[in-house]
C-alpha cells in the first residue's frame, strides 16, 4: 500500500520559534498533498491544499504566513508554522494523493504533535 | 451542504459483537466514501471505500452499507475485536475533485 512519512512525529519548543514538518510519499508521486490539524477528540479540519510545483491553497480562516506551504517535489512537502504561539500547539496530519489515481484515496501520515511551551 | 453527519459519538461494544455506525450526507454530487480508522497519536488509516453505484462492498469483517436514496451510508463491524477499539471517521469527496469532508468521529470501545 501506499506510504506516507511525516517527521518529526514530535516537537516541543519555546513560544517564537518556527518549526518545519516534513511529509514524504515514499512509494508514489504525490502531485497532491493535504495539510490537516487535529484538536483532541476532534475530527480532522482541513488546512490547505499543496499542488507540486504550485502555491497551496488555504481553507478559509487559516493564515497563510502563519503556515507556510511548500511542496517543491512529488515527494516531498513542508509546512513551515512560523513564529509558534502556544495556542499553534495540536496534532498535524498530511496526506497525499495522485491525479493518476483520480486525488482519492488520500494517504495520511502518523501525524506530528506539536507542543509550544 | 457540505456536511457529513456521523453517529453516534461513542460506541461500546462487546466483544464478538457487531459495531454500526451511520453517517449522512447532503450533497448529492459526493460519489466516493471512505471509511478511516485513527488510533491514539496516529494518522488516520483508510479501513474500506465504496462509490455509489453499489450498495454494499465487504472487505474481511468490515462492512459499508450504502442507501443513494436517503443519503446514508453505514459501516458495519462484525465479530468486534479490542483492538478494533479506535476512531472512526467517515467522509465523502467527489472523485476528480481534493477536498475529502469528514465526519466529526465515533470512539469505538470493545469490551474483552
Amino acid at each position: 500500500g501506499a506510504v506516507v512519512s511525516q517527521h518529526p512525529s514530535r516537537v516541543i519548543c519555546k513560544s517564537g520559534t518556527s518549526v518545519k514538518i516534513e511529509c514524504r510519499s515514499l512509494d508514489f508521486q504525490a502531485t497532491t498533498m493535504f495539510w490537516y490539524r487535529q484538536f483532541p477528540k476532534q475530527s480532522l479540519m482541513l488546512m490547505a491544499t499543496s499542488n507540486e510545483g504550485s502555491k497551496a491553497t488555504y481553507e478559509q480562516g487559516v493564515e497563510k504566513d502563519k503556515f507556510l506551504i511548500n511542496h517543491a517535489s512529488l515527494t516531498l512537502s513542508t509546512l513551515t508554522v512560523t513564529s509558534a504561539h502556544p495556542e499553534d500547539s495540536s496534532f498535524y496530519i498530511c496526506s497525499a494523493t495522485s491525479r493518476d489515481r483520480g486525488l482519492q484515496p488520500q494517504h495520511f501520515g502518523d501525524g506530528t504533535r506539536l507542543s509550544i511551551l | 451542504q457540505q456536511q457529513v453527519k456521523q453517529s453516534p459519538q461513542s460506541l461500546i461494544v462487546q466483544k464478538g459483537g457487531i459495531s454500526i455506525i451511520n453517517c449522512a450526507y447532503e450533497n448529492t454530487a459526493f460519489d466516493y466514501f471512505p471509511w478511516y480508522q485513527q488510533f491514539p497519536g496516529k494518522g488516520p488509516a483508510l479501513l474500506i471505500a465504496i462509490r455509489p453505484d453499489v450498495s454494499e462492498k465487504k472487505e474481511g469483517r468490515f462492512t459499508i452499507s450504502f442507501n443513494k436514496s436517503a443519503k446514508q451510508f453505514s459501516l458495519h463491524i462484525m465479530d468486534s475485536q479490542p483492538g478494533d477499539s479506535a476512531t472512526y471517521f467517515c467522509a465523502a469527496s467527489i472523485i476528480g475533485f481534493q477536498k475529502l469532508v469528514f465526519g466529526t468521529g465515533t470512539r469505538l470501545l470493545v469490551s474483552p
